[in-house]
């Protein structure tokens, strides 16, 4: 069973650039949780995908914005960078939206904005 | 006012020792609690996640949680080199899987 993966690892942008990260969800899962993590901080809530439709947004601007596609990988699409978006950025996958799934989540892809 | 919070440490505790990791939250509507643990340079990993208030043990881990005080505790006995790493408390209310986390507290367990 393959877990969750994520690309790249490590990703260095300007102020104003647009960046794109990618998740591979694990196998028999559907839905894909996004998080922002700064350091020293907990992971936030981005936004979650489930069956290739938004399904719950955090307090995160338009300019994040997500897909996912049929095979249920994702990606997470960040425009008009700013220095604050330096952070770790997690995907989590779960099979179902419902009460409570456990969420399994890739080791994250480290963004810095300069 | 944050909805969870937690202590960020770091806490700093000698091979064998006992540990005790807390949260507090303000969201009554929080149903299900997790606990993470988060190494270096890696993704969070859950260890436990309880329902409702009581104690659930598993192995050197016991997570107790107290819904009428808001208050979640992970105790972690026996404590070993290999468990320093960042915990994380982590909530949902019900129907819904929006993970809400703490800070995490940094833990260094010393030989």
């Amino acid at each position: 069973e393959t877990g969750v993966t994520q690309s790249p690892t490590h990703l260095i942008k300007t102020r104003g650039q647009q960046v794109t990260l990618r998740c591979s969800s694990q196998s028999g899962h559907n839905t894909v949780s996004w998080y922002q993590q700064a350091l020293g901080q907990g992971p936030q809530f981005i936004f979650q995908y489930y069956r290739e439709e938004e399904n719950g947004r955090g307090n995160f601007p338009p300019r994040f914005s997500g897909l996912q596609f049929p095979n249920y990988s994702s990606e997470l699409n960040v425009n008009a960078l700013e220095l604050d978006d330096s952070a770790l950025y997690l995907c989590a996958s779960s099979f179902e939206q419902s009460s409570y799934n456990e969420q399994f989540f890739g080791p994250g892809t480290r963004l810095t904005v300069l | 006012q944050k909805e969870v919070e937690q202590d960020p440490g770091p806490l700093s505790v000698p091979e064998g020792a006992i540990v005790s990791l807390n949260c507090t939250y303000s969201n009554s509507a929080f149903q299900y609690f997790m606990w993470y643990r988060q190494y270096s340079r890696k993704g969070p990993e859950l260890l436990m996640y309880t329902y409702s208030s009581g104690n659930k043990e598993d192995g050197r881990f016991t997570a107790q949680v107290d819904k009428s005080s808001k208050y979640i505790s992970l105790f972690i006995r026996d404590s070993q080199p290999s468990d320093s790493a960042t915990y994380l408390c982590a909530m949902t209310p019900y129907n819904t899987d929006k993970l809400i986390f703490g800070t995490g507290t940094r833990l260094q367990v010393f030989p």
